[in-house]
């Protein structure tokens, strides 16, 4: 298992342009979740995904966008970046079992945006 | 809603002592869990423990230990022995079950913990 692989590692956009930020995870977990770490702040919930087809918002949702159509893939997507933007970019799934849930985070997306 | 205060911002200590990470949380449910993860300079998060909140035993493992006391919503992370390799960023976060977990964790500002040789 590959576990949460998210591309790229690195970014860097000007503003005003607008990408994607690709996460898939081979776990077969319901749940996916996108975090941005700024310093100081630590990791803050932007959206998360219960399902294929089922998306909502989290703590700092303004200015991306979500859509979930495979169990494995949970993209981020940018649609204009600003500087306020420059972050680090965590993406996690978790699975419904037991009890809660252990969050696998991805590698991580340094994002840069002048 | 839910909140979790790591209020030391930054540690440091020499190489072999022992120390203590504090975590504050607030949260309405009576069911939560609890987490505890290390993020070395690599940048990687490294899950180190789970706590379920009817569970109040304290763990150890090897020289980390928690201490979880619902009476003064804390769960506390102390390390024995330091060492250089446990110089890292380490953050509490909180879930709340109500979407069975799905919605994602809380997380403290994170501690800044510098082990000095």
């Amino acid at each position: 298992n590959a576990g949460v692989t998210q591309t790229p590692k690195f970014q860097v956009l000007k503003t005003g342009q607008s990408m994607t930020l690709q996460c898939a995870q081979d776990m077969n977990h319901e749940y996916m979740s996108w975090y941005r770490q700024d310093p100081g702040m630590g990791l803050r919930l932007i959206h998360y995904s219960v399902g294929a087809g089922i998306t909502d918002q989290g703590e700092v949702p303004n200015g991306y966008n979500v859509s979930r159509s495979t169990t494995e893939d949970f993209p981020l997507r940018l649609l204009s970046a600003a500087p306020s933007q420059t972050s680090v970019y965590f993406c996690a799934s978790s699975y419904s079992g037991q009890g809660v849930y252990e969050q696998y985070f991805g590698p991580g997306t340094r994002l840069t945006v002048t | 809603a839910q909140k979790v205060t790591q209020a030391q911002t930054e540690i440091s200590v020499v190489e072999k002592e022992d120390v203590t990470l504090d975590c504050v949380y607030e949260t309405r449910d009576t069911t939560y869990y609890l987490f505890w993860y290390k993020q070395p300079p690599s940048g990687e998060l490294v899950f180190l423990i789970r706590r379920n909140s009817f569970d109040e035993q304290n763990e150890i493992s090897g020289r980390y230990s928690w201490n979880f006391q619902k009476s003064t919503s804390s769960f506390n992370f102390t390390i024995t022995a330091s060492q250089v390799v446990d110089s890292a960023v380490y953050f509490c976060a909180l879930s709340e079950p109500t979407g069975g977990g799905a919605d994602g964790l809380t997380f403290g500002k994170g501690t800044h913990l510098i082990i000095q040789p």
